[in-house]
């Protein structure tokens, strides 16, 4: 039982477009989100975080939007870049217990 | 760089042998916690460790245990290897268990296959 699916295993954009990487949960006492970036051979970076209390948080190119009732959140990238090519992950938390759930991953090609 | 480090970054054991992974987490950080990433698949949570003690764990079995340290760092065992615990193997340090702001910084994984 998958509670945080990424139904994209993969999305190719060209460079300067915007790349718009997607996310659903099936667990409503989900109220922290995660995006995390992973390169090859390297552990996960935290990219962007949001709380279930806002629906929008951004981060220079990076914006995550929430839809609570619609359990769904999405991480815009404006301009993309090649250098942004990588795998992406969306997790969820609560407040209570910090351990994340992740989802399976997208895999982000930015062609030059 | 999140200033987790993981050792070892490589390792080949054969099923039914055991393994210490171990993690040293990031300066100022009281929480480890453990994920297992197959391939193919996202991380997935083992258990956490809050100021030496367990503080939840994921759907493994008991052969998986960890150990917490006094300057925080952490060690994952795993008995009786099985084929299926061939995976990367993720620490992540954050500063606190719970609440908002507290994102989890990976190290670089420990890639385990058991043959």
């Amino acid at each position: 039982d998958q509670q945080v699916k990424q139904n994209s295993p993969s999305l190719s954009v060209q460079e300067g477009r915007i790349s718009i990487l997607n996310c659903d949960y099936t667990n409503s006492m989900f109220d922290y989100f995660l995006w995390y970036k992973k390169y090859p051979a390297e552990g996960p970076t935290f990219l962007i975080s949001i709380s279930s209390i806002k629906d929008k948080n951004e981060d220079g190119r990076f914006t995550v939007f929430l839809n609570k009732s619609a359990k769904h959140l999405s991480l815009h990238i404006v301009p993309s870049q090649p250098g942004d090519s990588a795998v992406y992950f969306c997790a969820a938390a609560t407040f209570s217990n910090y351990k994340l759930t992740f989802g399976k991953g997208t895999l982000l090609t930015v062609n030059p | 760089e999140t200033g987790v480090t993981q050792s070892p970054t490589h390792l080949i054991k054969t099923r039914g042998q055991q393994v210490t992974l171990r993690c040293s987490s990031q300066s100022g950080h009281n929480t480890v916690s453990w994920y297992q990433q197959a391939l193919g698949q996202g991380p997935q949570f083992i258990f956490q460790y809050y100021r030496e003690e367990e503080n939840g764990r994921g759907n493994f079995p008991p052969r998986f245990s960890g150990l917490q340290f006094p300057n925080y760092s952490s060690e994952l065992n795993v008995n009786a290897l099985e084929l299926d615990d061939s995976a990367l193997y993720l620490c992540a340090s954050s500063l606190g268990a719970s609440g908002v702001n507290t994102e989890a910084f990976f190290g670089q994984g420990t890639r385990l296959t058991v043959v």
